[in-house]
């Protein structure tokens, strides 16, 4: 099975980083996937990593380890609007999604 | 990428009825969309694949039989809740898989049933 983790939530301040850390294990990988989702829509596209390294887009980057299992998603200069859950999503061997069960950010003035 | 909608958006019926859900790939022939069920501060889950001209692929648990799904084009998949009952009642959202094996989601249709 697929066994995905990220931490329920989290709290910073308007112009801080957050780090939001993603562990997995599953059958195969095809690449991991953040998604942010606000209240009452569908997750949109944030970054897709499928080789080891650091992907940098904008005010987010996004860190790949195939060999720990580890994936980060790094929001810089935080602001209000970036308060919504972020979703680790793996590519299993299937090509099909497993979703973590995402983490709340909260960002405050 | 792909523009995927969903028909409704919002959806309200009774205990007992079925509802029909459509999910549109507007501007690529997708051979693949997946159904997603998300409750309530929950992450997504994986419902079924649905392949064109083909039956759809259930994940464990999920009741085929309840959960109709038909793929009959290329931009066209239906979800139909048959029978539903308010335990039903969620956020249902279907994506696309283009040719890079990346997917593309529709906007969400959230059922409530009463």
């Amino acid at each position: 099975g697929q066994n995905i983790d990220q931490p329920t939530e989290m709290t910073a301040t308007e112009g801080a980083i957050v780090q939001i850390n993603c562990t997995y294990q599953t059958s195969g990988f095809n690449g991991l996937f953040w998604y942010q989702q606000h209240a009452g829509e569908a997750p949109t596209f944030l970054s897709y990593n499928v080789l080891d390294g650091l992907e940098e887009k904008g005010r987010f980057s996004s860190f790949l380890s195939r060999s720990k299992g580890y994936s980060y998603l790094l929001l810089k200069e935080l602001q209000m609007k970036d308060s919504a859950s972020y979703l680790c999503a793996v590519v299993g061997g299937d090509y099909k999604l497993s979703f973590g069960a995402g983490t709340t950010v909260t960002v405050r003035a | 990428g792909a523009v995927v909608s969903q028909h409704p958006s919002r959806v309200i019926c009774k205990s007992g009825t079925s509802v029909k859900i459509e999910c549109r790939s507007l501007d690529f022939q997708a051979t693949t969309m997946f159904w997603y069920r998300q409750f309530p501060k929950q992450s997504l889950m994986l419902m079924a694949t649905s392949n064109e001209g083909s039956k759809a692929t259930y994940e464990q648990g999920v009741e085929k039989d309840k959960f109709l799904i038909n793929h009959a084009s290329l931009t066209l998949s239906t979800l139909t809740v048959t029978s539903a009952h308010p335990e039903d009642s969620s956020f249902y959202i279907c994506s696309v898989l283009d040719r890079d094996y990346e997917q593309y989601f529709g906007p969400g249709t959230r059922l409530t049933v009463t």
